[in-house]
């Protein structure tokens, strides 16, 4: 079964550090890996896509990093805001599962505190 | 541009009612997907529908169902509802339907939040 697994559930770091959040997955066919950012009560906004071929994206101050042969992702958070806080959802794109297209992790919880 | 648009936000309901989620995608956007959220399962895919035809169905039973109009909005249907359907519905659109999912970026509505007592 194809599966997203991410790392830590929850992490709690004070303003202005920097943060890593760990994703790993077991997803064939692999077609790309997306991290979203959920605000409390709104939907999860897009973040990063990175197909195969490419190994590092950043937007703004979040860089995501992809390596395709042991299938680990990592999103990293350079000086961290208030308004960072929120989940970030690990995504793999596959297709013709019934899964769906879109294979989603649990998430991980970032408190930023001041 | 306004965003993705669901309603109602909150709904309660009781075991064994019906329940009809609706979603209005972003204009222009012709894909439109269901998702449902819990904090045990986290997102898990319900369906997705283009151009009023249902592309891809995930691993719900039969009393949970979907359609699409003409102009690219949508609705969900929950049928005989059971307490383990409360959750979060999020819609999300996007501008086509990309079976291989290589760039086609997703947006999502703020979701409904049902409630089954």
């Amino acid at each position: 079964k194809n599966q997203v697994e991410q790392s830590p559930q929850s992490l709690i770091i004070l303003e202005g550090k920097n943060c890593t959040l760990q994703c790993n997955y077991t997803v064939s066919p692999f077609s790309n890996l997306r991290w979203y950012k959920q605000d409390t009560g709104r939907g999860p906004v897009s973040l990063t896509i990175m197909t195969f071929s490419e190994n590092t994206k950043s937007n703004g101050r979040y860089t995501a990093t992809l390596d395709a042969d042991t299938k680990q992702s990592s999103l990293h958070i350079t000086a961290s805001q208030l308004s960072d806080s929120a989940s970030y959802i690990c995504v793999v794109g596959s297709y013709g599962g019934s899964q769906g297209n879109l294979i989603f992790g649990k998430g991980t919880k970032l408190s930023v505190k001041p | 541009k306004a965003g993705v648009t669901q309603t109602p936000r909150y709904l309660i309901k009781t075991r064994g009612q019906q329940v009809t989620l609706s979603c209005s995608p972003i204009s222009g956007h012709r894909s439109v997907s269901w998702y449902q959220q819990t904090p045990g399962q986290g997102l898990q895919f319900l369906f997705e529908y283009f151009s009023e035809t249902q592309r891809n169905k995930g691993n719900f039973p039969g009393r949970f169902s979907g359609r699409q109009f003409s102009n690219s909005r949508s609705e969900m249907n929950v049928s005989t509802l059971e307490l383990g359907d409360s959750a979060l519905y999020l819609c999300a659109s996007s501008l086509v339907w990309d079976p291989k999912q290589a760039k086609n970026i997703q947006y999502f509505g703020a979701g409904t939040r049902l409630s089954v007592l």
